[in-house]
Formats: C-alpha cells, sequence, structure tokens
C-alpha cells in the first residue's frame, strides 16, 4: 500500500538558517504530493502540493518538486523565521478510487529560534 | 465563511466511557473526513462520507468506532468504550467533492486523552 516516510524531529533552528525536511514515498500509480503544515493550536493547513513528476510546489518561501525517479518530495526554506515554527506533514494521495484520501508521513516538528 | 470546527477541543474520559466527537464541515462540502493521530505518529485515515453515505471506511479500527453523518451535514464519530489506545488527535476535514486533488479543509483537531 501507500506509505510517506518522513525525517523525524525535532529539528531546531536558528532564525535565517535553511530548512530541508527529507520526504520519500511509496505509492501505486501516479500521487499528488502535498506538505501540510500544523501551527500551534490550529488545525492542518495546505502548504504546497505537486501533482506530477518535476512539478514544483511552493508557498510562503517553501518550496518543493516532485521527484519520480527518486521518490522524494523534500521540503526546502533558504531562510526561516520564528514564525515558521509548526509541525510539517508529507502526505500523498493515489487518486482514483481513493479521491481525496490522504497517505501522510509521521511528522517534523519544527522549531525556530530567534 | 466559516471553516471546520470541531467539538469538542479536548476530551479526557477514562476507559470504558463513551466519548462523542462532532465535525461541522465548510457549508456545500460534500465531502467528509476523518483522520487520526495517534502517539505522535503519522495521521491515518479513518472514514470517508460523500453526503450522508460512507464512501470509504477502511481505516475504521475496530466496532468500537462508529461514525455517522445525519442529513450529510455535520458528522460525529462515537467511540465505545473508549480503551487506553484510542487516545491521540482526531482530525475531521472536508472538500467540496467531484474533483480528485482538490484542496481538504482540516478542522483543528480534537484530542482525546482516554486515562
Amino acid at each position: 500500500g501507500d506509505s510517506v516516510t518522513q525525517m523525524e524531529g525535532p529539528v531546531t533552528l536558528s532564525e535565517e538558517a535553511f530548512l530541508t525536511i527529507n520526504c520519500t514515498y511509496t505509492a501505486t500509480g501516479y500521487p499528488s504530493l502535498f506538505w501540510y503544515v500544523q501551527y500551534p493550536g490550529e488545525g492542518l493547513q495546505l502548504l504546497l502540493k505537486a501533482t506530477k513528476a518535476d512539478d514544483k510546489g511552493s508557498n510562503k518561501g517553501f518550496e518543493a518538486t516532485y521527484r519520480k525517479e527518486t521518490t522524494s518530495f523534500h521540503l526546502e526554506k533558504g531562510s526561516v523565521q520564528v514564525s515558521d515554527s509548526a509541525v510539517y506533514f508529507c502526505a500523498l494521495t493515489s487518486g482514483g478510487a481513493a479521491g481525496n484520501k490522504l497517505t501522510f508521513g509521521g511528522g517534523t516538528r519544527v522549531l525556530v529560534k530567534p | 465563511e466559516a471553516g471546520v470546527t470541531q467539538f469538542p477541543s479536548h476530551s479526557v474520559i477514562e476507559k470504558g466511557q463513551t466519548v462523542t466527537l462532532r465535525c461541522d464541515p465548510i457549508s456545500g462540502h460534500d465531502n467528509l473526513y476523518w483522520y487520526r493521530r495517534v502517539m505522535g505518529k503519522e495521521i491515518k485515515f479513518l472514514l470517508h462520507f460523500v453526503k450522508e453515505s460512507k464512501q470509504d471506511e477502511s481505516g475504521m479500527p475496530n466496532n468500537r468506532f462508529l461514525a455517522e453523518r445525519t442529513g450529510g451535514t455535520y458528522s460525529t464519530l462515537k467511540v465505545q468504550p473508549a480503551e487506553l489506545e484510542d487516545s491521540g488527535v482526531y482530525f475531521c476535514a472536508s472538500s467540496q467533492g467531484g474533483r480528485n486533488n482538490e484542496k481538504l479543509f482540516f478542522g483543528s483537531g480534537t484530542q482525546l486523552s482516554v486515562l
């Protein structure tokens, strides 16, 4: 079945540091890939997505590129802020009969210190 | 426009008791999903409603869990009797429907603690 593996946290960074969160997946067919973020006390929010190979999703300074050859969708941000402290989840949908059913990774907690 | 709302935000119950979680999706959203995150692990799918019908309940862990969506509006998830391993965060999400890979809107979750 489908699965998503992402690096375990917590990841602690200083403000303006470079952030990378690794994500790899196993899926049937051609999945769509997502990064969701959960800020403290809030629900999950879609951060970015990519629906086909070589697509790059981007939002709020974050980027991730759909790499089919390495089955990866690593999240990057060049200069993090304290407000980026949150839990980040990589996820996929296989589409078809599964529709919008999401398969999530375990989440990576990121803490950005001033 | 109101987002997806979940109630309660926190619930602490004893093993063997019953708890009912409620989710109000965004108005007009036909699709409603329940997910849960147990013990800081990955978020796992529980089930999917399309309007009032259960489209996919393959993620429901056992028959102690009962989900309903009366009239295709709000949904409830009842756990009876609750066990220690049911502790976790239960998320609800909704989407309009009709297309794959469309955006899901999540609620803030219900933190369930079974003691």
